[in-house]
């Protein structure tokens, strides 16, 4: 199908532990994937991006990893800090169109 | 913050009304992407406007328009309001070629209710 599946809708955490939130699409034709991060009240906000080319990335406590093959990507966020309390979205952009699918959202509670 | 702004910030129409949403793209974009968030969902695209041209729709109704300005900002315009209609809607703006586009970057939304 066009959009993204996206697991699990809910996640609650101790502070400092890991967070890992899975997508998975069908579309061969995905090139690009970027993840965001929405709080409330506000426009989802990127926090990190990956190419079909690549298999992970890092930016500090925020990777993410993909896999062509089985056609899943995913989030990990180590060392979670309330803050980190949000609605975070995927999405996936198909190579050559640049309408952008995402997924229904993971709402990370961290408790301190 | 991502330079993108929206206006309004809320919005209150009544059924069978029309709606204008005004979007300003970040300075050195040249593309405006619209998308609908329904309650508890993921953003929906509405469609794409690429240097004043629409560039790829949605499954949204032709009630469903808009336009891009020499400027870049972008404005949505939704005809025969239902009550389904209620959502936020958030614009993207992002730089590159009809085809491949970079990163998009949103604006806070507008938060429209249709009673």
């Amino acid at each position: 199908g066009e959009n993204v599946e996206q697991h699990p809708s809910t996640l609650s955490v101790q502070e400092g532990d890991s967070a890992v939130i899975k997508c998975t699409y069908s579309d061969s034709a995905s090139n690009y994937f970027p993840w965001y991060k929405q709080e409330l009240g506000k426009g989802p906000q990127l926090i990190i991006d990956i190419r079909s080319n690549v298999g992970e990335k890092k930016d500090q406590r925020i990777a993410v990893t993909l896999n062509k093959t089985a056609k899943h990507f995913s989030l990990h966020i180590t060392e979670t800090q309330p803050e980190d309390s949000a609605v975070y979205f995927c999405a996936r952009r198909v190579y050559n169109f640049n309408k952008f699918y995402f997924g229904s959202g993971t709402k990370l509670n961290v408790k301190p | 913050e991502t330079g993108v702004t929206q206006s309004p910030t809320h919005l209150i129409k009544t059924r069978g009304q029309q709606v204008t949403l005004r979007c300003s793209s970040q300075s050195g974009h040249n593309t405006v992407s619209w998308y609908q968030q329904a309650l508890g969902q993921g953003p929906q695209f509405i469609f794409q406007y690429y240097r004043e041209e629409e560039n790829g729709r949605g499954n949204f109704p032709p009630r469903f328009s808009g336009l891009q300005f020499p400027n870049y900002s972008s404005e949505l315009n939704v005809n025969a309001l239902e009550l389904d209609d209620s959502a936020l809607y958030l614009c993207a703006s992002s730089r590159g070629g009809a085809q491949e586009q970079e990163t998009q970057y949103f604006g806070p939304g507008t938060r429209l209710l249709v009673l």
